[in-house]
C-alpha cells in the first residue's frame, strides 16, 4: 500500500491567495483528518470525517479554512484567504475503524509558506 | 483544557545506550497512549500503543509503560540506533473508546531524541 498520499509537498503563496492541500487516504480507511503542525503549539486536529462525513470541525481555526471528503479517496483542505500566520506543516491522516482505529497513519505532509 | 505534556523537549545518547523518552498526561479518563516516531520531513509514524487497562507492553526494541497513578507514561528503547533519532510524541485519547463516541487524540509537544554514534 502506498500509504496516506498528500499534495503538494511544499507549497509558498502570497497573503490573500487561496491555497488547496489534496489528501488521498489509505484504501479502505473509513476515518479521515486533518492535522496541523507548528512549533508553537505542535500537532492541532483540525477536522476528522468518517464515511466522508465531516463529525467535527471544532479545530478549524476560522471560516477562512473549509475542508471537503467528495468520496472515499480524496479530501482537500482550502485556505482563504491565506495568512502568514497559517504557515505550517499539514498533516492529512486515515484509520480504519473496528478495533484500534485511533491507530493513525500519516501523509508526509504538506509545507505550507505564507508570505 | 486538559493536554498531554512531555518533561524533556531533548535527549542525547550514545548508540547502543537504552533510551527513555518520558510523558505526562493530565486527563486520568484517557484510556488509550500511543507513541509517534517523527522524521526529519516525514508524518508521525506509529510505534507502540497501550491501552489504560495495562501497565507495560513490549514491542521490538521498544517498551511502553503505563502509570495511571501519577498520570505517566514512557517509551524505552533498547540499544538505540543513529536510525532511532526522531521527535517522539506521546498521544491520548479521550474522551474513552467506545461506544459511538469517537475519541481525539491529543498529542504531546515532543521529546527530541538524538543518537550519537
Amino acid at each position: 500500500d502506498a500509504g496516506v498520499i498528500q499534495s503538494p509537498r511544499h507549497e509558498v503563496t502570497e497573503m490573500g491567495q487561496e491555497v488547496t492541500l489534496r489528501c488521498k487516504p489509505i484504501s479502505g480507511h473509513d476515518y479521515l483528518f486533518w492535522y496541523r503542525q507548528t512549533m508553537m503549539r505542535g500537532l492541532e486536529l483540525l477536522i476528522y470525517f468518517n464515511n466522508n462525513v465531516p463529525i467535527d470541525d471544532s479545530g478549524m481555526p476560522e471560516d477562512r479554512f473549509s475542508a471537503k471528503m467528495p468520496n472515499a479517496s480524496f479530501s482537500t483542505l482550502k485556505i482563504q484567504p491565506s495568512e502568514p500566520r497559517d504557515s505550517a506543516v499539514y498533516f492529512c491522516a486515515s484509520s480504519l475503524s473496528g478495533g484500534l482505529r485511533e491507530k493513525l497513519f500519516f501523509g508526509s505532509g504538506t509545507q505550507l509558506s505564507v508570505l | 483544557g486538559e493536554s498531554v505534556g512531555l518533561h524533556l523537549p531533548t535527549l542525547s545518547v550514545q548508540e547502543g545506550d537504552n533510551s527513555i523518552i518520558n510523558c505526562a498526561y493530565s486527563n486520568s479518563a484517557s484510556d488509550y497512549f500511543i507513541w509517534y516516531k517523527q522524521e526529519s520531513g516525514k508524518g508521525p509514524q506509529f510505534i507502540i500503543d497501550i491501552r489504560s487497562n495495562m501497565d507495560k507492553r513490549q514491542g521490538q526494541r521498544v517498551t511502553v509503560l503505563l502509570n495511571k497513578t501519577v498520570k505517566h507514561l514512557s517509551l524505552q528503547i533498547a540499544a538505540t540506533q543513529p536510525g532511532d533519532s526522531a521527535v517522539y510524541f506521546c498521544a491520548e485519547n479521550y474522551p474513552p473508546f467506545g461506544g459511538t463516541s469517537y475519541g481525539k487524540l491529543t498529542f504531546g509537544q515532543g521529546t527530541i531524541l538524538t543518537v550519537h554514534p
